[in-house]
């Protein structure tokens, strides 16, 4: 079946700091792949996605880069502001199987410090 | 505004006693989805219903149940056969074509003692 892997947290980076977080899935057919955010005690909020082989999700200064040849999506962010700190998911939606719903990955932890 | 609700934020029950939670969107979406989130974990998906009147089991229906009377609401029943319904419970919906992005409710936690 599909499934998500992410790098374990959390992640702690100073203000200004690069922010990679790695993400490789599985997957039978052609996902699009996303990342949501999730700040403490709320549901999840999208940040990018990308629905095809080198695309490039964008948004808030992330992105994350569509490689099929690697199946990964890494989310990357050039400065983190503390703001950023909250739980990262990866996920992939299979259009091929028919039911739509996301595999996630377990999230990763951001703690960005002043 | 245009969006997913959940209520209550916050809802306690004793042990043996059924529950039901809310979600209603108002984004006319088709597709609407329900997941379950254990601390330090990712999102394992309940129930998802593609259309009202019809609804399908995902990862881990047992000890839940749900209805799609409107195409609005996608109300969730956790059942005293739920081994560990102890949860942060997230619905989401989506519009059911293009890249499948799903939009999410602010989440109800779920305590049971």
């Amino acid at each position: 079946g599909d499934s998500v892997t992410q790098m374990e947290g959390p992640v702690t980076l100073s203000e200004e700091a690069f922010l990679t977080i790695n993400c490789t899935y599985t997957a039978t057919g052609y996902p699009s792949l996303f990342w949501y955010v999730q700040y403490p005690g709320e549901g999840l909020q999208l940040l990018l996605k990308a629905t095809k082989a080198d695309d490039k999700g964008s948004n808030k200064g992330f992105e994350a880069t569509y490689r099929k040849e690697t199946t990964s999506f890494h989310l990357e962010k050039g400065s983190v502001q503390v703001s950023d700190s909250a739980v990262y998911f990866c996920a992939l939606s299979d259009r091929d199987m028919g039911r739509r719903a996301l595999t996630f990955g377990s999230g990763t932890r951001l703690q960005v410090q002043p | 505004d245009g969006g997913i609700t959940q209520s209550p934020k916050y809802l306690f029950r004793k042990e043996g006693q059924n529950v039901t939670l809310s979600c209603e969107q108002n984004l006319n979406h088709d597709a609407m989805y329900w997941y379950r989130q254990d601390p330090g974990q990712g999102l394992r998906l309940i129930y998802y219903s593609q259309i009202v009147n019809d609804f399908q089991k995902g990862d881990i229906a047992e000890g839940y149940s749900v209805s799609r009377e409107k195409k609005e609401s996608f109300p969730l029943t956790v059942t005293s056969a739920q081994k560990n319904p102890t949860a942060f419970y997230l619905c989401a919906s989506s519009a059911g074509t293009g890249a499948y992005e799903q939009y999410f409710g602010p989440g109800t936690r779920l305590t049971v003692t």
